[in-house]
């Protein structure tokens, strides 16, 4: 049992470069996110999905885009990278709406330094 | 939304000793708590989880935590720790089955417990 797979693991970039990052889960989860984590910070909401075809912005969406096009997959692209997107980006997924009571699936991260 | 406050950033504890890690959260309305536990280079795992009922709640590897409404606390405490309990533990709080924040969780921002021989 997979659970949520990020991919890929680690990635350095330079600036103005743009990238996708992939997270796919198995877990028939409707509910997917994109945090990301930095020193002191804890874990801040970047943008999440409540179901196939649809997004939401986090706490800190700017320069983030994401898409779900398929309900296993939630992806998200930096069009522009920039050195304050350097952090490490995690990737969950839930139950969510009714069920807020269950917990959420989270993959091993995504370390990502920019230039 | 919900605010968390990890009131300590880092607890350093000799092994075998007792630990507590704090964490309180803005609203006193229904709320669902969590605490999750990240290994080093790991993702969140899920340590315990507190929804109704019983206000102790305990984990597999005698970490437990209490719910106090009054005091809208959810503190961690293990009567004694392992080395291999050396990780980042992050409360979180979800605001339960209301409007546009459904299935979101609000993180404090982590304590790190380390273990000292």
């Amino acid at each position: 049992n997979a659970g949520v797979t990020q991919t890929p693991k680690f990635r350095v970039l330079k600036t103005g470069q743009s990238m996708t990052l992939l997270c796919a889960q198995d877990m028939n989860h409707e509910y997917m996110y994109w945090y990301r984590q930095d020193p002191g910070m804890g874990l801040r909401l970047i943008h999440y999905s409540v179901g196939e075809g649809t997004t939401a912005k986090g706490e800190v969406p700017d320069g983030y885009n994401v898409s779900r096009l398929k309900k296993q997959n939630f992806l998200l692209g930096l069009e522009s990278a920039a050195p304050s997107q350097t952090s490490v980006y995690f990737c969950a997924s839930g139950l969510g709406g009714g069920l807020s009571n269950q917990p959420q699936h989270f993959g091993d991260g995504t370390r990502l330094s920019i230039l | 939304a919900q605010s968390v406050t990890q009131l300590d950033s880092q607890v350093p504890v000799f092994e075998e000793a007792p630990v507590e890690l704090r964490c309180n959260y803005s609203s006193s309305v229904s709320v669902y708590l969590f605490w999750y536990v990240q290994y080093p280079n790991q993702g969140l795992q899920l340590l315990l989880k507190y929804l109704s009922g019983s206000t102790l709640v305990e984990s597999i590897n005698g970490f437990e935590a209490e719910f106090n409404k009054s005091q809208t606390s959810f503190h961690l405490r293990k009567p004694s720790v392992h080395i291999s309990d050396t990780a980042e533990y992050f409360c979180a709080v979800s605001d339960g089955d209301r409007g546009s924040t459904l299935g979101r969780l609000y993180f404090g921002r982590g304590t790190q417990l380390t273990v000292w021989p």
